[in-house]
This record gives C-alpha cells, sequence and structure tokens, in this order.
C-alpha cells in the first residue's frame, strides 16, 4: 500500500457532525489526493494538494475541506455531514506519475 | 467534462481463457494510462501503466493504447479465478498543470472454473 495510511477505517456519525479523516504517508511525496467510491461511479476526485498548504478542489468537493499542514498528513473534513456523503474514502499519492492508494475509510451517516 | 467510459459487466470467462477489458476517453489530451484491479472491499491496486501507442506486456497482462481511436485495453491471459475483481480504466488529466487521474466505473470480471 505504498506506506499510506488512513485513519479511522470505519466511522459510523450522525448527521450534521463534522468529521475529520486522515492520511498519512511515510515518505515526502508532494501530491495527496482524496476520492469518494460509490456504486456505479467509480473513484471521483474531491480534493488535492500539490504541496504542504497548497490543495486545490476535484470534481465533487461540496461539502469537504481539506488541509495540509506537513508533507506526511492530509486531512479530510466533512464540516456537517450528510447521508450523501455515505461512502468510502480512498487517500492516494502520487509517485513519479503514478497514484497508488491507501486502505480506504468506511463512512456512514446516518 | 472530460469522460472515461468502461463496459460495467459483469465479463464472465472460463478459466484459462483469455479475458479482454476495454475503455475509451474523450480527452485526447490525454498522455499517461492506467489499468488499477480492486478486489471487493479492498483499495485499487495499480497493475499496468501505459504512455504510448502499441502493446506493453507484463507477465499475463497486456495494455493496449490507440491514442487515435481514444482507446485502451487490457488482455488478461490465461485468467484464474483470482483474478475475479473489478478492473478501474483511469486517464491522466494535466488541467490547470497538476497531475490528476479521471476514473471509469469499472468492469467486474469473474472467471469460473
Amino acid at each position: 500500500d505504498a506506506g499510506i495510511t488512513q485513519s479511522p477505517r470505519h466511522k459510523v456519525t450522525e448527521t450534521g457532525t463534522p468529521v475529520t479523516l486522515r492520511c498519512h504517508q511515510t515518505e515526502n511525496h508532494r501530491y495527496m489526493y482524496w476520492y469518494r467510491q460509490d456504486p456505479g461511479h467509480g473513484l471521483r476526485l474531491i480534493h488535492y494538494s500539490y504541496g504542504v498548504k497548497d490543495t486545490d478542489k476535484g470534481e465533487v468537493s461540496d461539502g469537504y475541506s481539506v488541509s495540509r499542514s506537513k508533507t506526511e498528513d492530509f486531512l479530510l473534513t466533512l464540516e456537517s455531514a450528510t447521508s450523501s456523503q455515505t461512502s468510502v474514502y480512498f487517500c492516494a499519492i502520487l509517485v513519479a506519475s503514478e497514484q497508488y492508494f491507501g486502505p480506504g475509510t468506511r463512512l456512514t451517516v446516518t | 467534462q472530460k469522460e472515461v467510459e468502461q463496459n460495467s459487466g459483469p465479463l464472465s470467462v472460463p478459466e484459462g481463457a483469455i479475458a479482454s477489458l476495454n475503455c475509451t476517453y474523450s480527452d485526447r489530451g490525454s498522455q499517461s494510462f492506467f489499468w488499477y484491479r480492486q478486489y471487493s472491499g479492498k483499495s485499487p491496486e495499480l497493475i499496468m501503466s501505459i504512455y504510448s501507442n502499441g502493446d506493453k506486456e507484463d507477465g499475463r497482462f497486456t495494455a493496449q493504447l490507440n491514442k487515435a481511436s481514444q482507446y485502451v485495453s487490457l488482455l488478461i491471459r490465461d485468467s484464474q479465478p483470482s483474478d475475479s475483481a473489478t478492473y478501474l480504466c483511469a486517464v491522466n488529466n494535466f488541467s490547470g498543470g497538476y497531475n490528476k487521474l479521471i476514473f471509469g466505473a469499472g468492469t467486474r470480471l469473474a472467471v469460473h472454473p
């Protein structure tokens, strides 16, 4: 899994609560990405980062924010979780033009 | 809207046969193409990358790229039940100067003994 960890691995939360997912890499790769995966939609990019404090939106960024204060950590925050954000979330890093994925976080919003 | 299209399947093949997975993309400017394998409940695993027209072989896997037709395929020779998974096609998108991928929805492959 290319030295990527995600935490938590599973989370159940209630509508309206804030949630933060963490992605950690053990090497100093510049690019990091957050995706969500839903049945029939494949992987969709939420946000990405091209360096410390440098982030940008992907195709499905509404309702999500990110932060990257250290090279090794990329945080994804759902400010006020909704049921439509129930999904599996994957973090990825870019290594020599190839993306490698973390193990994923299964988030359920009730 | 840049798109990557795959047949959702399932594609069912007998053990030992060749499985052929196909993908088309809309952005003519794409330069890099990737195939990921994803087992149920697991994360996507990169199995092939291809950057130029033609074939690229790695063990039982062959990736084929035709940029003129905007078509990329993955052949799996001597298919095994352990190859049963969802295969995701991904195409790079350098919009804004940053390296991003666009994924297809995936093709589910079932290899039966």
